[in-house]
């Protein structure tokens, strides 16, 4: 049973634009949630984060929403940049603590020149 | 990142042999993950630990075992490889308490033919 669902294989957009990844969740006690930003042959590295006691933050140009009552919640990249170009990973966390991670499929992001 | 290191970085074994992957951190986290990486997957978790000598399984661990002797080191071994182990492998670090989630290494893409 998958836990967390990115339902967007991939995702187009123009340079400048805006990109919004999508991410639900089915388990009520992640209260932690983070993105991953993953390039060919390198390892995931973190992005942004946000605990389940607010319902956005802010960092930059990446903006991420939390919708509890929906279990969904969402990367806002604004403008979107060809080196954005890479593979999305949404991860959630029960427990304030995020020694263990649960992690969507991931999402390509292709943001076109 | 200099923090986690992966060895080795690509690998071609013949199916039925052993096979170790290993993962070194100089960071001394508590935590230790390996992941598996495959299209249409995401991010699986095989196996991990939470101090010396204490690991546990994750979602897909048939197949694999590991060992964690010192902080620095996690090793993952596949005891007779089989194709469907042809896979990028992640190894991951983490302390319970840091906001940014895991630090992955640079991964080890296996190839089991």
């Amino acid at each position: 049973d998958q836990q967390v669902k990115q339902n967007s294989p991939s995702l187009s957009v123009q340079e400048g634009r805006i990109s919004i990844l999508n991410c639900d969740y089915t388990n009520s006690m992640f209260d932690y949630f983070l993105w991953y930003k993953k390039y060919p042959a390198e390892g995931p590295t973190f992005l942004i984060s946000i605990s389940s006691i607010k319902d956005k933050n802010e960092d930059g140009r990446f903006t991420v929403f939390l919708n509890k009552s929906a279990k969904h919640l969402s990367l806002h990249i604004v403008p979107s940049q060809p080196g954005d170009s890479a593979v999305y990973f949404c991860a959630a966390s029960s427990g304030g603590s995020n020694y263990k991670l649960t992690f969507g499929k991931g999402t390509l992001l292709t943001v076109n020149p | 990142d200099a923090g986690i290191t992966q060895s080795p970085r690509h690998k071609v074994t013949e199916t039925g042999t052993p096979v170790t992957l290993r993962c070194h951190q100089t960071e001394n986290h508590r935590y230790m993950y390996w992941y598996r990486q495959d299209p249409g997957h995401g991010l699986r978790l095989i196996h991990y630990s939470y101090g010396v000598k204490d690991t546990d399984k994750g979602e897909v661990s048939d197949g694999y075992s590991v060992s964690r002797s010192k902080t620095e080191d996690f090793l993952l071994t596949l005891e007779s490889a089989t194709s469907s182990q042809t896979s990028v492998y992640f190894c991951a670090i983490s302390e319970s308490t840091d906001v940014y989630g895991y630090t992955f290494g640079s991964g080890t893409r296996l190839t089991v033919v």
